[in-house]
């Protein structure tokens, strides 16, 4: 199985600021990585797919960028509903695996 | 607009069996895949299997750590898709999603979970 890892496992971060996390595949995954939401007690949201597209409704805040091995999300403003844990999830083969997870908390 | 319902959790003995459904509505459902996914308290998200549509055979397949333990299926004229799962474990303890595989291979929606117990 393809082993995903996140970093950081987590960051504080105030509004306003720009937040960036990387994902990392144990092998290539070409484009095939999706990013997405969680809050607590919901289920996840998806946010980008195919490593760079947004999905729809989900704010141009968020943005992806990557291919192969190594990718990252970033909120370029942070806002108060963006505090979450996010999750990188890679569809290149089965079994689909997701990253850890990168919890971002209020400074 | 989807629409993505689990039922069926609950507390069971290590050993037990439970089956879960996940009722689909706004949607093709027949043509979807359907997978679940689980998420143990204060864990990460994990695949558990996946079940196609009748034009790629029903085919199925699953997580490792429930190979043989767990079997998905699916009723079409129901819109309804089933995980059945025996042999519990403690460690099978988790909130259940049934999610659809999008046409990008990603997952686009979700139910709100089922919350499956595996204690003593």
């Amino acid at each position: 199985a393809i082993r995903m890892t996140q970093s950081p496992s987590s960051l504080s971060a105030s509004t306003g600021d720009r937040v960036t996390i990387t994902c990392r595949a144990s092998q290539g995954i070409s484009s095939y990585l999706a990013w997405y939401q969680q809050k607590p007690g919901k289920a996840p949201k998806l946010l980008i797919y195919a490593a760079s597209t947004l999905q729809s409704g989900v704010p141009s805040r968020f943005s992806g960028s990557g291919s192969g091995t190594d990718f990252t999300l970033t909120i370029s403003c942070l806002q108060s509903e963006d505090f979450a844990t996010y999750y990188c999830q890679q569809y290149y083969s089965y079994p689909p695996t997701f990253g850890p997870g990168t919890k971002v908390d209020i400074k | 607009e989807v629409q993505l319902v689990e039922s069926g959790g609950g507390l069971v003995q290590p050993g037990g069996s439970l089956k879960l459904s996940c009722a689909a509505s706004g949607f093709t459902f027949s043509g979807s895949a359907m997978h679940w996914v689980r998420q143990a308290s204060g864990k990460g998200l994990e695949w558990v299997g996946r079940i196609r549509s009748k034009a790629n055979s029903y085919a199925t397949a699953y997580a490792a750590s429930v190979k043989g333990r767990f079997t998905i299926s699916r009723d079409d004229s129901k819109n309804t898709a089933y995980l059945q799962m025996n042999s519990l474990k403690t460690e099978d303890t988790a909130v259940y999603y049934c999610t659809r595989l999008s046409y990008s291979g990603s997952y686009q929606d979700w139910g709100q979970g089922t919350l499956v117990t595996v204690s003593s």
